[in-house]
């Protein structure tokens, strides 16, 4: 019963270094997300995919990349972090029900 | 201008009572509305999932209500518990692009903190 798994759970990052954040489902759903969630804002998107080897923008694109190479993954890059990008980040899959990992929290120093 | 907004912010009640959390949409045409609860360092977990032709759906002490003409929802928490205290989120699923049978996304509000006191 994993549902939706995020890796890491946490991490911490120096200014201009790189990292992947991994997003895995077993529930064969097609459509996938990436949102920050910070103080008072609420969580907003940040790219989506709406099937295996599909990605889109959403809200604040900016500074991110993904893939989704595999149907099951949907990889969030951040290639040169900033402290700006220090939040909460959480990983959702759906088919008609949305289902949302446990959020991996970042910290860019 | 957020798309989705709710009120109030924060509410805090004593357990064993009932409170009404508020949400306002702008956004159309929409697919459906949802509302989650998100319990403290967690993900947020689904409570009701609302068609626009639907008044009224219950999940046990959660009642969530929809007027899609006036474009509002509430979420309805009877006999509160204290395990209950969290934030909830009204969530309205949006089209990216109808007119090609696009894809609908989710645009989130900013959610009301609850925090139940015994």
């Amino acid at each position: 019963n994993a549902g939706v798994t995020q890796t890491p759970k946490f991490r911490v990052l120096k200014t201009g270094q790189s990292m992947t954040l991994l997003c895995a489902q077993d529930m064969n759903h097609e459509y996938m997300y990436w949102y920050r969630q910070d103080p008072g804002m609420g969580l907003r998107l940040i790219h989506y995919s709406v099937g295996e080897g599909t990605t889109a923008k959403g809200e604040v694109p900016d500074g991110y990349n993904v893939s989704r190479l595999k149907k099951q993954n949907f990889l969030l890059g951040l290639e040169s972090a900033a402290p700006s990008q220090t939040s909460v980040y959480f990983c959702a899959s759906r088919n008609y029900e949305a289902f949302f990992g446990q959020g991996t929290r970042l910290t860019v120093v | 201008k957020n798309q989705v907004e709710q009120s109030p912010q924060s509410l805090i009640i004593l357990e064993g009572k009932n409170c009404t959390l508020q949400c306002n949409y702008t956004v159309s045409p929409f697919s459906n509305l949802r509302w989650y609860k998100q319990d403290t360092g967690r993900g947020p977990v689904s409570l009701t999932i609302m068609t626009f032709s639907e008044n009224t759906k219950s999940n046990g002490r959660y009642t969530a209500t929809l007027d899609a003409d006036t474009k509002q929802s509430s979420l309805h928490i009877t006999a509160s518990q204290l395990s209950d205290s969290a934030s909830y989120i009204c969530v309205v699923l949006i089209a990216v692009d109808p007119a090609s049978g696009g894809s609908y996304i989710p645009t989130f509000g900013r959610g009301t903190s609850l925090i139940v006191h015994p």
